[in-house]
């Protein structure tokens, strides 16, 4: 069946400028991560959702970042007054229940010009 | 803080090598260490996990050893083959719950013919 589907594949946005990553989930999944991986480093844990709700927003690195999943299954994350240091490719991940494996997204590569 | 360190950053093997990646991790709490591979413009993908109560885990070409005292786990690719090279990152993970997971930084695997 189809994977995670995130869109765009690629995003270009100017410094300043509000931006939003969509992530289509397994179908099926209850579970929902973002992660962001910078250039030459592991992914980092940036939110977690179980349904609707973000269950852990412990990652996100500042109040310019929120993501929402309102019917519990689409995600966007929403990145608002972009700086250069946003720069990074953002994961989205979905899981069937807690324990089980995540299924990675290819990600959504963004520069901030 | 770097919970989990990876070694080496990139590994060059021939064809039907052993290749051999090492992690060290600092929280005791973790207690599930996947291993993801992760080819360019891709996703990472689980390749193999094991939980602390085995030293070994083996599926395939691929072994995870596990040295809980020493808070050390290692991945084994045996036989190595060309299409083996990709990015390969430890993690760790709290078993039980959501996975919030700590990823090392990557190791490039490149197999040469």
């Amino acid at each position: 069946g189809a994977g995670v589907s995130q869109t765009p594949s690629n995003k270009v946005t100017e410094k300043g400028k509000y931006v939003e990553l969509r992530c289509d989930p397994i179908s099926g999944h209850t579970a929902l991560y973002w992660y962001r991986q910078s250039l030459g480093q592991g992914p980092e844990f940036l939110i977690y959702f179980q349904g609707t709700g973000a269950a852990d927003d412990s990652g996100l690195p500042n109040d310019r970042f929120f993501a929402v999943r309102p019917e519990g299954s689409v995600s966007t994350l929403k990145i608002q007054r972009t700086e250069r240091g946003d720069s990074a490719v953002y994961l989205c991940a979905s899981s069937t229940d807690l324990n089980s494996p995540l299924h990675f997204g290819n990600g959504t590569r963004l520069t901030v010009t | 803080q770097q919970q989990v360190k990876q070694s080496p950053q990139s590994l060059i093997v021939q064809k039907g090598g052993i290749s051999i990646i090492n992690c060290a991790y600092e929280n005791t709490a973790f207690d599930y260490f996947p291993w993801y591979q992760q080819f360019p413009g891709k996703g990472p993908a689980l390749l193999i996990a094991i939980r602390p109560d085995v030293s070994e885990k083996k599926e395939g070409r691929f072994t995870i050893s596990f040295n809980k005292s020493a808070k050390q786990f290692s991945l084994h690719i045996m036989d190595s083959q060309p299409g083996d090279s990709a990015t390969y990152f430890c993690a760790a993970s709290k078993a039980g719950g959501y996975q919030k997971v700590t990823f090392g930084t990557g190791t490039k695997l490149q197999v040469i013919p």
